[in-house]
Parts: structure tokens; sequence; C-alpha cells
């Protein structure tokens, strides 16, 4: 089991310019959450999707966005890059019970 | 809504001796609580969740914690601290199942001295 992957890993893009960050699930897993994590900070929940379809949110601005696929996986895009968007990205994938993390997508905005 | 305390920013044990990290929680339903471990450029790993059965839990790595609804806390204890423990360590809480929207702490850096 490959358990959730997350590509690319690392990533540096210019304030303004758009970036798409992608997920991969636990086999076995069809909903998907996205955390951003900026430095000696907890992750924040961005959004969860379920289905296809975005399912909770949380209080991110609609820069943010995603997409599932029928396969599962998932993509994070971010508009208009400011230099606060810079931090680490995390991936979820989940059953009822818990939440398996990927190692995330480290953004750095400049 | 639902939020995580975590005292303590950063904590520093001896090698051999015990951890204690402290999370207080705050929810309108019965929580699903979490422990995760992060260690340096990694993801998170889960080490215990509460789910409403027994209040004491038990984990990986030798770490437990112990739900204690009156104080509105779950601790995480380790009776002997391992070099290999050093990592943040972060307290999560659910209120729809372990699978939905958690609401982190700000995280605790456990150091451990030889």
């Amino acid at each position: 089991d490959a358990g959730v992957t997350q590509s690319p890993t690392h990533l540096i893009k210019t304030r303004g310019q758009q970036v798409t960050l992608r997920c991969s699930p636990k086999s076995g897993h069809d909903t998907v959450s996205w955390y951003q994590q900026a430095l000696g900070q907890g992750p924040q929940f961005i959004f969860q999707y379920y289905e296809e379809e975005e399912r909770q949110r949380g209080n991110f601005p609609d820069r943010f966005s995603g997409h599932q696929f029928p396969n599962y996986s998932s993509e994070l895009n971010v508009n208009a890059l400011l230099l606060g968007d810079s931090a680490l990205y995390l991936c979820a994938s989940s059953n009822y019970y818990e939440q398996y993390f990927g190692p995330g997508t480290r953004l750095t905005v400049t | 809504a639902q939020s995580v305390t975590q005292l303590g920013s950063h904590v520093s044990v001896s090698e051999g001796a015990l951890v204690l990290l402290r999370c207080n929680y705050s929810s309108s339903v019965p929580p699903y609580l979490f422990w995760y471990v992060q260690y340096p450029n990694q993801g998170l790993q889960l080490l215990l969740k509460y789910t409403s059965a027994a209040t004491l839990v038990k984990g990986i790595n030798g770490f437990e914690a112990e739900f204690k609804k009156s104080e509105t806390s779950f601790h995480l204890t380790k009776p002997s601290a391992h070099m290999s423990d050093a990592a943040e360590y972060f307290c999560a809480v659910s209120e729809a199942g372990g699978g939905n929207k958690l609401t982190f702490g700000t995280g605790t850096q456990l150091k451990v001295e030889l």
C-alpha cells in the first residue's frame, strides 16, 4: 500500500502566480482533505472532498479551490499567490475513523 | 465550535524520563480526539485516537492518553522517553468522526536530552 502521495515535494512561485498541488489517496479511501501548515503552526483545514464534491470548507478565501477526480485523487489550486501562502500543504485521505496524511508539498512564494 | 489548546510550545525531558504533553479541548458535542507526531520535513503520523470507547487509549511507540471529560483534557504520556521521540506533537479534535474536519493545536516541540 503506497499510502497518501503528494506532488510536487517542493515548489517556488512568484506573487500573483497560480499553483496546482496534487494528491493521491490511500487505497480504499474516497475522501480527501487539504490542510495548510504555516511555519511553527498547527495545520489549518482548507476543505474536504467526497464523491467529487466539496463537502466542508474552512476559513480560506475563494482563491483556494479544489477538485476531486473519479479515481478519488485530488488537486488544490491557489490563484493570485500571496507571500502569506508560503506553507506546507498537507493532503489527508480518510475513512470514518481517522485521516492518513501525506508528506506534504512545501510551497514558497517569493 | 471546536478548539484545542496545547500548553507548552516546547518541552524538554531527559532520556528515560516521563513524557507529559498537555492538551485541552473545547467541543459542543462529544469529541473525537487525536494525537499526531510530525518529524522534520515529514507529514503527520497518527499516534492514537479517542472515539468514545475506553477513556485510556494506548497508541504506537509506547504512548498513551487519557480522556478526562470533567477536565476537558486529553494529555499524552510515555513512561520513558527515547531519543527517537524528539519531534513535534499535535493534538486535534473532530466533532463528526475522525474522517472529518480536524482542528489542531499549535503543537509542542519535544526535545529529549541525554
